[in-house]
């Protein structure tokens, strides 16, 4: 079974570079999650989906980030312009419901330099 | 700020001893999960115990529920080098859909 797919793998790109990272959800689950992990902050929830529509973007940072979920199988975070505090491994998760199980992908790890 | 709290931050045991990692909550939950992340990985679920659940296994995991002290705990036993990861609890708060993550315990088993 394919699970969670995230592209790129890694990033490094110059502040002020547009950045565009991008996940593939498990078939069938209702949601989608993005996150962001660093070593000072921990996991944080940006954004998540239910059936494609944002619920809850509380969690992203600034004006600078954008998610978006064109369709059940694909789902973008945009991050324009980025700066180098951006830096962090970012994590889509999918999961059927709400507060089931969640299915992360390997994450995007990305610097800006 | 996070809900789950993970405790110890950082564990170090021998193969073959039992690690124990304790997760303590603030609100009403649905149910309480625990996840794996090796290094360089995401998050692996792990177990999920529900409300009105009070102990659960798996393999050699073990998870209890406290839900009048809001806190829960993971026992892996007889540990091998491989459980070397970051462990995480997460809940399911009643109030929303959301998993709320823990800043987790590093577990390191030496051989």
């Amino acid at each position: 079974d394919a699970g969670v797919i995230q592209s790129p793998r890694h990033e490094v790109t110059e502040m002020g570079q547009e950045v565009t990272l991008r996940c593939k959800p498990i078939s069938g689950h209702d949601y989608l999650f993005w996150y962001r992990q660093t070593m000072m902050r921990g996991l944080e929830l940006l954004i998540y989906f239910n059936n494609n529509v944002p619920i809850d973007d509380s969690g992203m940072p600034e004006d600078r980030f954008s998610a978006k979920m064109p369709n059940a199988s694909f789902s973008t975070l945009k991050i324009q312009p980025s700066e180098p505090r951006d830096s962090a491994v970012y994590f889509c998760a999918s999961s059927l419901a709400g507060g089931e199980p969640q299915h992360f992908g390997d994450g995007t790890r990305l610097s800006i330099l | 700020s996070q809900q789950g709290e993970e405790d110890p931050q950082a564990l170090s045991i021998q193969e073959g001893e039992n690690a124990t990692m304790n997760c303590s909550y603030k609100t009403s939950i649905n149910n309480l999960q625990w996840y794996r992340q090796n290094s360089g990985r995401g998050l692996v679920h792990l177990i999920l115990i529900r409300s009105n659940e009070r102990e659960k296994h798996s393999g050699r995991l073990r998870v209890t529920l406290d839900t009048s002290k809001k806190s829960s705990s993971l026992l892996i036993t007889a540990s091998r080098a491989a459980d070397t990861a970051s462990y995480f609890c997460a809940t399911d708060e009643t109030s929303g859909s959301r998993l709320t993550f823990g800043e987790g315990t590093q577990l390191t088993v030496n051989p």
